[in-house]
């Protein structure tokens, strides 16, 4: 079966723009989560959404930083007036038994 | 606070040669997840293991085995007869049993010479 997918794979956006980042999970798994890869702070948590739950957003670094689930599937995770310091590869994944799989992950610059 | 400690930034072998890379946690939690993924260049993070913290039994899949130890918060994984398409950063990461959300490390780079 067909693994997470992530939208765009590459994204190069100005400082001061706002930006979608799309993840579509496994068929079935009913978590998914946001992390973001960058060189100075490596991998780190994001988000998460669990059902119909509220999400655990402890992760995200400001509230320029948002993200959405519809229908317990698609998320989006919207950065508003990004920084360079955004700039980094954000990944997300799917869950089923404790394991969570990966997407190929969307890399963000920011000019 | 829940930490994951990757020691090894880089390490370096000669094809066939066996390696073990290291993990050492922190939690005061008392039912707990640790995983290890593999990030090759192609970037994606692949998955490789999961452990539950109250199943101490060391797991081998083939050339790839790992060693959990409560006592010492280790989880250690070795690759046998190691290969260049091993060549990748490995991370090991921790679960929270209710959260679920991943602490990871900072990974180790292996890199495999013919």
């Amino acid at each position: 079966g067909a693994g997470v997918s992530q939208s765009p794979s590459n994204k190069v956006t100005e400082k001061g723009k706002d930006v979608e980042l799309r993840c579509d999970p496994i068929s079935g798994h009913t978590a998914l989560y946001w992390y973001r890869q960058s060189l100075g702070q490596g991998l780190e948590f994001l988000i998460y959404f669990q059902g119909n739950s509220a999400p655990d957003k402890s992760g995200l670094p400001s509230d320029r930083f948002s993200a959405e689930r519809t229908g317990g599937s698609v998320s989006t995770l919207t950065i508003q007036r990004t920084q360079q310091e955004d700039s980094a590869v954000y990944l997300c994944a799917s869950r089923i038994n404790y394991e969570q799989y990966f997407g190929p992950g969307t890399r963000l610059t920011v000019t | 606070a829940q930490k994951v400690t990757q020691a090894q930034t880089e390490i370096s072998v000669v094809e066939k040669e066996d390696v073990t890379l290291d993990c050492v946690y922190e939690t005061r939690d008392t039912t707990y997840y640790l995983f290890w993924y593999k990030q090759p260049p192609s970037g994606e993070l692949v998955f490789l293991i999961r452990r539950n913290s109250f199943d101490e039994q060391n797991e081998i899949s083939g050339r790839y085995s790992w060693n959990f130890q409560k006592s010492t918060s280790s989880f250690n994984f070795t690759i046998t007869a190691s290969q260049v398409v091993d060549s990748a950063v490995y991370f090991c990461a921790l679960g929270n049993y209710n959260t679920d959300k991943l602490i990871f490390g900072t990974g180790t780079r292996l890199q495999v010479f013919p």
